[in-house]
């Protein structure tokens, strides 16, 4: 099983908010992101948020950290038939050489308009 | 895609023959990196370089090798490529250790 997990599938309505769920492991990591991958491209970075912050905001997009829990969110406000797209988040182990960011198995967001 | 090209973006290929994949950066990042997307497991390390002739295993390496000649290309080399390698390879960067990873568009790689 991932080391990081999400669940497969996201439905909502145009104009509601979506929120994405995310469990991890590794209590020491120090970055945990959120990637948008839309259909034959590459992962676009969304966000990212550093362990010692609870919340981070950047415009419809809010990124919620439970460090005790090893909880991550990602809420979508008013979601966009544009927003449809498979979501990863990531969170980083490093070791001596570099960090190494270990994927969820991704969220396919669906948004009915 | 910050500078990150790969090469092909799309290829078939029989089993049991060699194949390499191209990375290209412009960012002149020190840090270069392999992954391979499949259905369910997200996407899983293959191989990373953290500098020219620097590179090191990634979570699922076997089967493949790397090799970074100059700061600009990272290459992926499957010697015998098997139908299991069938899989959406995608090359990332980043500058610094510790430091935001940037991915290219992928390569699409079918083993037949």
């Amino acid at each position: 099983g991932e080391d990081v997990e999400q669940s497969l599938f996201l439905s909502v309505r145009e104009g509601d908010s979506s929120v994405i769920n995310c469990t991890y492991t590794d209590s020491s990591s120090t970055y945990l992101y959120w990637y948008k991958q839309e259909p034959g491209a590459g992962l676009q970075l969304l966000t990212y948020i550093f362990s010692n912050m609870d919340m981070k905001q950047d415009q419809r997009l809010t990124v919620l950290l439970n460090k005790k829990d090893k909880h991550l969110s990602l809420r979508i406000a008013d979601t966009q038939t544009g927003d449809s797209a498979i979501y990863f988040c990531a969170e980083t182990r490093n070791n001596n050489a570099g960090n190494m960011l270990t994927f969820g198995g991704g969220t396919r967001l669906m948004v009915k308009p | 895609d910050a500078g990150i090209t790969q090469s092909p973006r799309h290829k078939v290929t029989e089993t049991g023959t060699p194949v390499t994949l191209r990375c290209h950066q412009t960012e002149n990042h020190r840090y270069m990196y392999w992954y391979r997307q499949d259905p369910g497991h997200g996407l899983r390390l293959i191989h990373y370089s953290y500098g020219v002739k620097d590179t090191d295993k990634g979570e699922v390496s076997d089967g493949y090798s790397v090799s970074r000649s100059k700061t600009e290309d990272f290459l992926l080399t499957l010697e015998s490529a098997t139908s299991s390698q069938t899989s959406v390879y995608f090359c990332a960067i980043s500058e610094s250790r510790g430091e935001t990873q940037y991915f290219g568009p992928g390569t699409r790689l079918l083993v037949l």
